[in-house]
């Protein structure tokens, strides 16, 4: 089965501590994403990657850090720097051809207390 | 700055009639748009692209407009079902981002009752 997978589902921490999300796809897609959406509003791009070792800061990239040592990994750290963690994140990765369409993950519910 | 803009009061309609939903974008010169179905608590799924040289795009019950002048597209769920019922997101993509990197709009939740 080919696809991205999100984990854990559901994540709790408390504030003032660093949590990394997991993202690993098998769908051998050079660029990968990281959104958070907050109820209401659209998904807003955190950071995007286009090649093993190299990513680039989306809009909303404060508070948050990412590495790309593999092509098929991509996790997210979200920092106690980030005001606001609060969120559901999503993973995405891009098909490199015909519609270009993104492959999302089932997401990543994090709750800072 | 970029604006993307979809209705955000939920869209009820009764099964086997035709839900619109608009996107209305400013700022842009999107190359071509695409459409996203979200279910709750799930990551979106991608259901269609229109270029900016297509005037209509269809896929079994959906249909996709794109009218540049206006800046806006028009998303179509004909002879709808209950299963329809989830929220659609827009998304247009500036031509000179080759890598995809995607605004999405709030989207726009559709209700279809039996």
């Amino acid at each position: 089965d080919g696809g991205i997978t999100q984990s854990p589902k559901y994540l709790f921490r408390k504030e003032g501590q660093n949590v990394t999300l997991s993202c690993e796809q098998n769908l051998n897609h050079d660029a990968m994403y990281w959104y958070r959406q907050d109820p209401g509003q659209g998904l807003r791009l955190i950071y995007y990657s286009q090649i093993v070792n190299d990513f680039q800061k989306g809009d909303i990239a404060e508070g948050y850090s990412v590495s790309r040592e593999k092509k098929e990994s991509f996790p997210l750290t979200v920092t106690s720097a980030q005001k606001n963690p609060t969120a559901f994140y999503l993973c995405a990765s891009r098909n490199p051809s015909g519609a270009y369409e993104q492959y999302f993950g089932p997401g990543t519910r994090l709750t800072v207390t | 700055s970029q604006k993307i803009e979809q209705n955000s009061e939920a869209l009820n309609i009764q099964e086997g009639k035709t839900a619109t939903l608009t996107c209305n974008y400013t700022n842009y010169s999107p190359a071509y748009l695409q459409w996203y179905r979200q279910d709750p608590g799930r990551g979106p799924v991608f259901l269609l692209l229109i270029r900016e040289n297509e005037k209509e795009k269809r896929k079994e019950r959906l249909k996709v407009t794109f009218d540049t002048t206006l800046k806006q597209s028009l998303f179509h769920i004909t002879a709808s079902q209950p299963a329809d019922s989830a929220t659609y997101l827009c998304a247009p993509v500036a031509g000179t981002d080759s890598w995809g990197k995607l605004q999405f709009g709030a989207g726009t939740q559709v209700v279809v009752t039996p």
